[in-house]
């Protein structure tokens, strides 16, 4: 199976915007949805959104004004960028592989974002 | 959106015993095409993330303990744990992915009674 692993800033202020990059290792970018999903402490897990290998993308409706997801096939990796951040928005981060249609079969360990000043 | 309302939001069982979970979904997930219904579950720990149990209801993940089963249709799942391990003390989480966005039940936290 695929290894994920995100990267990125663990501490965001408020109104800017929160980059994390997911590499993958062990398996090719092409032919699979690459998700966001996160959650904050505590709490439960919320879909953000994916990008498919082609770039096509598909955001959770609750986020779309504010969520980028891009990919790099030649680096294997995928990008997050969620616009305006506020204290909502602290949560531990996790990229996530998927078949087309598809359950998420592949999982990062997660990376905790903190917004604050 | 569809939304996953999973039941009880907290269980205690003594060791050996039965654990069971519900996941109710607020619309069918069942794909008629194929037969299919488009519903996951997962085990968190603390620190740790979601682990995939259970995929088209009731196929289990390679690796997964037999103690683990899903069964349901439609819209109405569980989850058992045929006899509760220390080990399957956790989160547990059902997920529909039959359409987006994507949405998760609020979870089940398992513990020993």
């Amino acid at each position: 199976q695929a290894q994920l692993q995100e990267s990125g800033p663990g501490l965001v202020k408020p109104s800017e915007t929160l980059s994390l990059t997911c590499t993958v290792s062990g398996g090719s970018i092409t032919s699979y949805y690459w998700s966001w999903i996160r959650q904050p402490p505590g709490k439960g897990l919320e879909y953000i959104g994916y990008v498919y290998d082609r770039g096509s993308t598909n955001y959770n409706p609750s986020l779309k004004s504010r969520v980028t997801i891009s990919v790099d096939t030649s680096k294997n990796q995928f990008s997050l960028r969620l616009t305006s951040v506020t204290a909502a928005d602290t949560a531990v981060y996790y990229c996530a592989r998927s078949t087309p249609g598809y359950y998420f079969d592949s999982w990062g360990q997660g990376t905790l974002v903190t917004v604050s000043s | 959106d569809i939304v996953m309302t999973q039941s009880p939001d907290s269980l205690a069982v003594s060791l050996g015993e039965r654990a069971t979970i519900n996941c109710k979904s607020s619309q069918s997930v069942l794909y008629r095409s194929n037969n299919k219904n488009y519903l996951t579950w997962y085990q968190q720990k603390p620190g740790q993330p979601p682990k995939l149990l259970i995929y088209w209801a009731s196929t289990r993940e390679s690796g997964v303990p037999d103690r683990f089963s899903g069964s349901g249709s439609g819209t109405d799942f569980t989850l058992t744990i045929s006899s509760l391990q220390a080990e399957d003390m956790a989160v547990y989480y059902c997920q529909q992915y039959y359409s987006t966005p994507y949405t998760f039940g609020q979870g089940t936290k398992l513990e020993i009674k």
